[in-house]
């Protein structure tokens, strides 16, 4: 089955412990992306990656950083969480020869940061 | 810069009428157009979309858009909802050419009254 995958679903931690949340697709998609949801303010792009080793940053990047190294993964790794990080985020992928318009969304994962 | 707006931030229908939300995007030139539904729990899920000719898209479930030029709009219509309808829907659009992701309205909560 075609899917993008995210974990952990749910995670509560504590300010400044570093975490990552993982994202994979099985579809061969070169363009990952990653988004934040808020209340009030939909979905925000934070990092994007064009295809393995070539990312760049969307329109919420601080405090955040990625990496893709395997054109199936694309985690996304906080550093030094902190509370305004408290949200749910979003993975996507997408074929580059489609664009990142159509993109695939994996189910969320809602981060607590105390 | 790029802006989509989705007015109504909840939306309450019986079971079985009809529905409209409101997506407007601002922007000089005709993006791409999308409409995706977020179930709860769920990730997002893509309706529909509009890139060009026929302004009249079917999507999946049932759900069909209008694009507007004269007005900027892409507004999501079903005939007769279902319980299940009830959900998040979110409009976004992408401009092209570039690596960008897309630009999300804010979403509108969709209720279903019995």
């Amino acid at each position: 089955e075609a899917q993008v995958t995210q974990n952990p679903r749910y995670l509560i931690t504590v300010t400044g412990k570093k975490l990552t949340v993982t994202c994979s697709q099985n579809m061969n998609h070169e363009y990952m992306s990653w988004y934040r949801q808020d209340p009030g303010l939909g979905l925000r792009q934070i990092y994007y990656s064009m295809n393995v080793e070539v990312t760049d940053k969307g329109d919420v990047p601080e405090g955040y950083k990625v990496s893709r190294k395997e054109k199936r993964n694309f985690p996304l790794i906080l550093e030094s969480p902190s509370p305004n990080q408290t949200s749910l985020y979003f993975c996507a992928s997408s074929l580059r020869d489609r664009g990142p318009y159509e993109q695939y969304f994996g189910p969320g994962t809602r981060l607590t940061v105390t | 810069a790029q802006s989509v707006t989705q007015p109504d931030i909840h939306i309450t229908v019986s079971e079985g009428a009809s529905l409209e939300l409101r997506c407007n995007y601002s922007y000089g030139a005709t993006p791409y157009l999308f409409w995706y539904v977020q179930s709860p729990g769920q990730g997002l899920q893509l309706l529909l979309k509009y890139f060009s000719g026929d302004t009249l898209v079917q999507g999946i479930k049932g759900f069909e858009a209008e694009f507007k030029r004269s007005q900027s709009s892409f507004n999501l219509r079903k005939p007769s909802v279902h319980w299940s309808d009830a959900a998040e829907y979110f409009c976004a659009v992408y401009l092209g050419g570039g690596a960008d992701g897309l630009t999300f309205g804010k979403g509108t909560h969709l209720i279903i009254q019995p």
